[in-house]
């Protein structure tokens, strides 16, 4: 069965810190894979993507995700976050040969402490 | 990139009574779109799948009598609540495959408070 799991549903961390946002995955086939931000009362917004090539992508506000095939991962990074980071996380995966709708995971709610 | 529009951004209404929701690729054309709900806290629950000029294509579970959809032009969809009810009270998001169908776009959603 083709799956997303964010095992963390809520991440504290203080200002500056660096952060790790957790993402697997379960598939047979190949993958696209998409990292989005939630904003309160706001739509998704894209953060980054895989979709081929380099497996260490770079996205908007200084984060960046990487792609580890033989782990089934795609977590998302940021060596220092602001107060402004607080928001939640939803990372997304497409499923190659399928219908390109994404699965979710249920998202991770990341808090920026001062 | 893409921007997918969505109109409007909140509405309240009364029991009973039908709402609109516009989706609208503003600089692509889309021949699929999708419609999703959020329940506070919680992730995105596909509804239906849009297909312009066809009928849509509901998830188990949702009723397509509730949940109208038209997907007339390839730059529109509309979702249309019939009857509403408080249950109904939601964050509805929408979006729109790009011609590659490999990513959607997503609106900036509709806050719908049924009275």
């Amino acid at each position: 069965a083709q799956s997303v799991t964010q095992l963390d549903s809520q991440v504290p961390v203080f200002e500056e810190a660096p952060v790790e946002l957790r993402c697997n995955y379960s598939s047979s086939v190949s993958v696209y894979l998409f990292w989005y931000v939630q904003y309160p009362n706001q739509g998704l917004q894209l953060l980054l993507k895989y979709l081929s090539g380099s497996t260490l992508v770079k996205g908007i506000n200084g984060f960046e995700a990487e792609f580890n095939k033989s782990q089934t991962s795609f977590h998302l990074r940021k060596p220092s976050v602001h107060i402004s980071d607080t928001a939640e996380y939803f990372c997304a995966v497409t499923f190659a040969g399928g219908s390109y709708i994404p699965t979710f995971g249920r998202g991770t709610s990341l808090i920026v402490h001062p | 990139g893409a921007v997918v529009s969505q109109h409007p951004s909140r509405v309240i209404c009364k029991s009973g009574t039908s709402v609109k929701i516009e989706c609208r690729s503003l600089d692509f054309q889309a021949t699929t779109m999708f419609w999703y709900r959020q329940f506070p806290k919680k992730s995105l629950m596909l509804m239906a799948t849009s297909n312009e000029g066809s009928k849509a294509t509901y998830e188990q579970g949702v009723e397509k009598d509730k949940f109208l959809i038209n997907h007339a032009s390839l730059t529109l969809s509309t979702l249309t609540v019939t009857s509403a009810h408080p249950e109904d009270s939601s964050f509805y998001i929408c979006s729109a495959a790009d011609p590659a169908g490999v990513e959607q776009y997503f609106g900036p959603g509709t806050r719908l408070t049924v009275t």
